[in-house]
Order: structure tokens, then sequence, then C-alpha cells
């Protein structure tokens, strides 16, 4: 139990379908993260939110749209992906103002784009 | 860019087997964490360093922050199937947008029974 939730589980959509990812933290945090983790690479931070407002968005195509409607929830939309999107698509949060700035990760969601 | 280098990238050992792998960097961190990530699961935090130097005991598990503070090492003690996994190092910097992280690519351990 790591205290951050992430919804669906996996998923497998078409390159012309929408839908989004869902995460979750009740841990309190003022920051959360959205990474990407394929085979073979390093977890590449793909956002991050600071109490609520957007810090980082590193050179993430405009496919991935991101919303934060409060520092408990984070939101991955999805459009027009390409089969390379395929991936484990990974929440973290943490604090931010205070030390420790150790993050903590949900479980993931397993997408597919066929 | 920063980058992590960890290794080794995969091990095979024996039950009951001590593990070891260490993550370098060009870069001075001032935090040191490593993670173990199960298949189809997301990294669950193992050990936090915080000071150079830093020996840090998490049941079998001992983590070390280097004193150039640009290296860390983990070891495993008594290895047991069920610490089957990949395990991560990841660094933190000061400064801003200090709360990020740079992560090593994982060392595959496998532990034969």
């Amino acid at each position: 139990e790591t205290g951050v939730t992430q919804t669906p589980r996996h998923l497998v959509m078409g390159m012309t379908n929408k839908k989004s990812l869902k995460c979750e933290q009740h841990l309190g945090h003022n920051a959360m993260y959205w990474y990407k983790q394929s085979a073979k690479k390093p977890l590449e931070l793909m956002f991050v939110y600071n109490f609520k407002e957007q810090t980082e968005n590193n050179s993430v195509p405009s496919r991935f749209s991101p919303e934060c409607p409060n520092s408990s929830h984070l939101f991955l939309h999805l459009h027009t992906l390409q089969p390379e999107d395929s991936a484990l698509y990974l929440c973290a949060s943490s604090q931010v103002l205070e030390v420790p700035y150790e993050q903590y990760f949900g479980p993931g969601t397993r997408l597919t784009v066929t | 860019g920063q980058q992590l280098n960890q290794s080794p990238q995969s091990m095979f050992i024996q039950e009951g087997e001590d593990v070891s792998m260490n993550c370098t960097s060009s870069s001075i961190f001032n935090t040191w964490l490593w993670y173990k990530q199960d298949p189809g699961e997301g990294p669950v935090l193992l050990i936090a360093l915080y000071k150079a130097g830093e020996l840090t005991s998490n049941g079998r598990l001992t983590a070390q922050f280097g004193i150039t503070r640009k290296d860390s090492f983990l070891n495993i003690s008594a290895s047991i199937p069920s610490d089957v996994g990949i395990y991560f190092c990841a660094g933190q910097r000061n400064g801003a947008g200090s709360y990020q992280l740079t992560f090593g690519k994982g060392t595959k351990l496998s532990v034969i029974p």
C-alpha cells in the first residue's frame, strides 16, 4: 500500500481513441509527477505539478495532456497516440518545501497502443 | 544532462548469497534513494540517504552514500526468492527543481532457489 493509486491498471487503445489516466495520492503531498517507463530505458520524467501548477514539461508531445485539478489528483489525457507510446505510465508524489523529497510511486498503468 | 551509471545491469545469484550493486555519477547529489520494482508494479522506496558517508540499513538491506557524493551502493544479505526484481538508484540535487530525481537504468536481480 503506497498511498498513491492509479487507474486503470491496464489500457489498450487504438491510435484514434481518446482516453485518460487517473492518479490520486493520499499522502498529503504537494507535488505530483508523471513518468514514462519503457523497456531498457531509465524512467523518463514527463510532467511535474507543484501546488497544482505545472512546473515541468520535458518536451512531451502534445498528444499527452496533463491536468491537475488539486494537489491530490492528477490526470493524463491521451489522444491520437502512436504505437511507440506503449509503456508503463507511473504517477508519483512528494513534498517540495521540506526534506525529505522522497517520491512515492503508484502501481502504474500499462498502456498498449494498437 | 545528469546521468547515473548503475551496475551491474543484471545478476543471477543463488538463494542465501549476498548481493551488491552500485550507482555512480559525474555530478554531485545531495540525496540518494534506492527503489525496488516488482513486475507490473511501481517502484517502492527501500532506503533514503541524506548525508555523505551515511550508512543506513533496512532489514537485510544496507545502503551507503559515498563520501564524494557521486556514488552509492546497495547490499542485500542472505538473498531470498522474493528479492527478485529490478533495483533502481535515484539521485537528487539541491537548487531549482531540487525535488526532481535522476534515475539509473536499474539492476535486474534473479535469485535461484
